[in-house]
């Protein structure tokens, strides 16, 4: 079985700043790790994805991650956010089947 | 390509009363699941098909029946609707999860479900 701790339910940050959204995870099995991102009234698209190799990955819309296995994190960075970026952020952790996804953590993005 | 389209967007039921929640994806997707999301709780697995005539069970399956007869389509039905159903619910389908898990899903728009 495994599980995600995302550690931070909201972040508030102004246009323009670097943003880190921390990601924990615990499984007994070889993980692949995702972000997901859903916009207001919308459905989930994927960020990024770590599956093997560079724990560096990079996302769409300027977004990266970098895996750490020592840790058993996954943390989300943007070293510079925009306003379109207002949106929930979701880590979720894959194996046995199964994806399991962090209680999700709200950005808002402020001019 | 349509992708993974769910019908209703919205619906209200009463308490008791049944419906089923249309899924259906047109990319040929082996695998394909239900979550429910809720406030503060992320998306939790209802229930996953690994293919068609071939359906298990998640994290929170009560109350909920699904069949997969076909690879496109995988409804939900709620039996007896009750008010700690009222979510968002949404479907959503990779090529094949595997034990790699290395498939990314596609996810439909939603279904906003209130249950009085």
């Amino acid at each position: 079985a495994q599980s995600v701790t995302q550690l931070d339910s909201q972040v508030p940050v102004f246009e323009e700043a670097p943003v880190e959204l921390r990601c924990n995870y615990s499984s007994s099995v070889s993980v692949y790790l995702f972000w997901y991102v859903q916009y207001p009234n919308q459905g989930l698209q994927l960020l990024l994805k770590y599956l093997s190799g560079s724990t560096l990955v990079k996302g769409i819309n300027g977004f990266e991650a970098e895996f750490n296995k020592s840790q058993t994190s996954f943390h989300l960075r943007k070293p510079s956010v925009h306003i379109s970026d207002t949106a929930e952020y979701f880590c979720a952790v894959s194996g046995d089947y199964k994806l399991s996804f962090g209680a999700g953590t709200t950005v808002t993005v402020r001019a | 390509n349509a992708g993974v389209t769910q019908t209703p967007k919205f619906q209200v039921l009463k308490t008791g009363q049944s419906m089923t929640l249309q899924c259906a994806q047109d990319m040929n997707h082996e695998y394909m699941s239900w979550y429910r999301q809720d406030p503060g709780m992320g998306l939790r697995l209802i229930h996953y098909s690994v293919g068609a005539g071939i359906t298990d069970q998640g994290e929170v399956p009560n109350g909920y029946n699904v069949s997969r007869s076909t690879t496109e389509d995988f409804p939900l039905r709620l039996l007896s609707a009750a008010p700690s159903q009222t979510s968002v619910y949404f479907c959503a389908s990779s090529l094949g999860q595997g034990v790699s898990g290395a498939n990314v899903l596609t996810f439909g728009a939603g279904s906003r479900l209130t249950v009085l």
